[in-house]
């Protein structure tokens, strides 16, 4: 079956250090992967994506995610955190070819301190 | 270009009454879906459509109608809202096969009593 585990449910880090949220997924199959950003009483945004290629890629507000597929990984990093990147982050997976529905992980709280 | 809106942002209902959740895309997204957020449980799939005429069932369906008339629309129907379906409801929409990222509404914040 198919499933996505974001194994802490809060990340606490200090204003200007990196911040790494930890992603790992089991999917047949070659996986497309995402993450999604949840600030307070708002709706899901889309961060950034890996469907094939470099396995870096960088998405919006200065975030990157590291594809590792012998981990099955795909953790989210900042190299330096800003106060306003508290909020929630979600880990999606859907399958190639397959329909567009995505598997959600249960988020993980990012609390960055002034 | 609006994008999704959802309405209400807010909705009390007491235990047997039925209601309509409104969606609605301006970016003739072929896909739609709706979601449930609970504590704990991060997000919960519905129901879903690829396009008008067609719906189908996500991992939550029980309780809940969908539709789909026109490609901008996508409402979800509670038949007898019971306090099990007190949430935060999410619709989303994507585009065609070749693009990835699903479009998210403000939500609605449900309470069944």
């Amino acid at each position: 079956a198919q499933s996505v585990a974001q194994p802490e449910d809060q990340v606490n880090v200090a204003e200007g250090n990196p911040l790494t949220v930890k992603c790992t997924y089991s999917v047949s199959g070659n996986p497309y992967l995402f993450w999604y950003v949840q600030y307070p009483n708002r709706g899901l945004q889309f961060l950034l994506k890996y469907i094939t290629g470099d396995n870096l890629v960088k998405g919006s507000y200065g975030f990157e995610a590291e594809f590792n597929k012998s981990q099955t990984s795909f953790h989210l990093k900042k190299p330096s955190a800003l106060v306003s990147d508290s909020a929630l982050y979600f880990c999606a997976v859907r399958r190639a070819g397959n329909n567009r529905k995505l598997i959600w992980g249960l988020g993980t709280s990012l609390a960055v301190n002034p | 270009n609006a994008g999704v809106t959802q309405t209400p942002k807010f909705q009390v209902l007491k235990t047997g009454q039925s209601m309509t959740l409104q969606c609605a895309q301006d970016m003739n997204h072929e896909y739609m879906s709706w979601y449930r957020q609970d504590p704990g449980m991060g997000l919960r799939l519905i129901h879903y459509s690829v396009g008008a005429g067609i719906t189908d069932q996500g991992e939550v369906p029980n309780g809940y109608n969908v539709s789909r008339s026109t490609t901008e629309d996508f409402p979800l129907r509670l038949l007898s809202a019971a306090p099990s379906q007190t949430s935060v409801y999410f619709c989303a929409s994507q585009g065609g096969w070749s693009s990835y990222e699903q479009y998210f509404g403000p939500g609605t914040r449900l309470t069944v009593t």
